[in-house]
């Protein structure tokens, strides 16, 4: 079946420090890919999206490219901020609607002054 | 603005009742979820409902029902079957599209006792 496997968490940096949360998938086809982040008290927001191969989603400082040959997902900020704390969740859709939307279990980040 | 509203942001029931949590949206989707976060597992789909007067089952549905009589409705009863019902949960909504994102509502966390 299709699955997500993410790096476990906690993950703590200090302030400007380079940021880096595995992803990996399981997919039949060719899924699209996403990282939605969830902020302290509140629901999940798309942070970037790839769906296809060699793809690089982009936003807000955060990339991942959509490796096909590895099967990932890497999320990377250069400098992460105070402001980046939170839950960052990788998540694939393979054919159909959003209902095929598989969500790996999420990496808690927490980035200190 | 448009959005997705859940309420009541914070739930507490006794070991026994039925409780419905409610969500509302405004962003014209007709696809709309349930979602159940816990600490270290990610998010797993509750149900999901494509079009009014229709919803499926998804990966845990066993004691919880929903309706989906209007199109910007989608509440969530929580039954007495459910064994541990005692959780964060999400509502979202979406296009029918592939790759489009799911929007979330910012979560009711219900506590049974």
């Amino acid at each position: 079946g299709n699955s997500v496997t993410q790096m476990e968490g906690p993950v703590t940096l200090s302030e400007e420090a380079f940021l880096t949360i595995n992803c990996t998938y399981t997919a039949t086809g060719y899924p699209s890919l996403f990282w939605y982040v969830q902020y302290p008290g509140e629901g999940l927001q798309l942070l970037l999206k790839a769906t296809k191969a060699d793809d690089k989603g982009s936003n807000k400082g955060f990339e991942a490219t959509y490796r096909k040959e590895t099967t990932s997902f890497h999320l990377e900020k250069g400098s992460v901020q105070v402001s980046d704390s939170a839950v960052y969740f990788c998540a694939l859709q393979t054919q159909g609607g959003s209902e095929k939307l598989v969500f790996g279990k999420g990496t808690k980040l927490t980035v200190n002054p | 603005d448009g959005g997705i509203t859940q309420s009541p942001k914070y739930l507490f029931r006794k070991e026994g009742q039925n409780v419905t949590l409610s969500c509302e949206q405004n962003l014209n989707h007709d696809a709309m979820y349930w979602y159940r976060q816990d600490p270290g597992q990610g998010l797993r789909l509750i149900y999901y409902s494509q079009i009014v007067n229709d919803f499926q089952k998804g990966d845990i549905a066993e004691g919880y029902s929903v309706s989906r009589e209007k199109k910007e409705s989608f509440p969530l009863t929580v039954t007495s079957a459910q064994k541990n019902p005692t959780a964060f949960y999400l509502c979202a909504s979406g296009r029918q599209e592939r790759n489009s994102p799911l929007h979330f509502g910012n979560g009711t966390r219900l506590t049974v006792t």
